[in-house]
């Protein structure tokens, strides 16, 4: 089936650590994204990809880094990771909008957390 | 850019009653207008959404309604069911095709 996936689930490492993200889609899907959730929920778009060797940042400053590649793959990297990176990091993919019909919605990946101590 | 205000921020309801979450935008060029549900631990899900050409879109229990001219959208639930429970994100779309969030509500269904 095709869906966005989404490893470690879990993460726990120490300061200063360099970590990678993986998230790969089997949709299809030229647009992708990384969010950051925290703990109050609100979901803070950090990076984006309209294809292949394109990426941007968002709106909330982030440490990270990502690269795209491949189609299907938009991994993201921590060089060194410190507390204040512990959250809930979100990766998601779409199509691009159609106006006229069809469905046009962010797939989500089931997250990995990460605590950084 | 866009910009997507929500409340509340928190709902309660007893089961069986309705909920509705309000969200507006600043956007007056957008025209896609998503809303998703986040279970505990789950990851976000689209339930429903509208597109700026209609003003009212409805799928068993959930409807959304839109006003552009107010610049603003709602979600309502009928009949809530525990399984309501959740973290809902309204999300208006800018220029680029990216989606901008809402803060979040959290719907507390009592039964």
């Amino acid at each position: 089936e095709a869906d966005i996936y989404q490893t470690p689930r879990y993460l726990v490492i120490g300061t200063g650590k360099k970590i990678t993200l993986e998230c790969s889609q089997t949709m299809g899907h030229d647009k992708m994204y990384w969010y950051q959730q925290d703990p109050g929920m609100e979901l803070h778009l950090i990076h984006y990809s309209y294809g292949v060797n394109s990426t941007e940042k968002g709106d909330l400053s982030s440490e990270s880094t990502v690269s795209r590649i491949r189609t299907e793959h938009f991994p993201l990297t921590l060089e060194s990771a410190r507390p204040s990176h512990t959250s809930q990091y979100l990766c998601a993919s779409s199509e691009y909008y159609a106006p006229a019909s069809g469905n046009y919605g962010y797939t989500f990946g089931s997250g990995t957390r990460l605590t950084v101590v | 850019g866009e910009n997507v205000e929500q409340h509340p921020s928190t709902l309660s309801v007893q089961e069986g009653d309705s909920a509705v979450i309000k969200c507006t935008y600043s956007d007056s060029a957008s025209n896609y207008f998503p809303w998703y549900k986040q279970e505990l631990g789950k990851r976000p899900q689209l339930i429903i959404d509208i597109r700026s050409n209609v003003g009212e879109k409805k799928d068993q229990r959930i409807a959304v309604t839109l006003n552009k001219t107010a610049k603003h959208f709602s979600l309502h639930i009928t009949e809530t069911q525990p399984e309501d429970s959740a973290v809902y994100f309204c999300a208006g779309m800018e220029y680029g095709n990216k989606l901008v969030f809402g803060a979040g509500t959290i719907l507390r269904v009592k039964s």
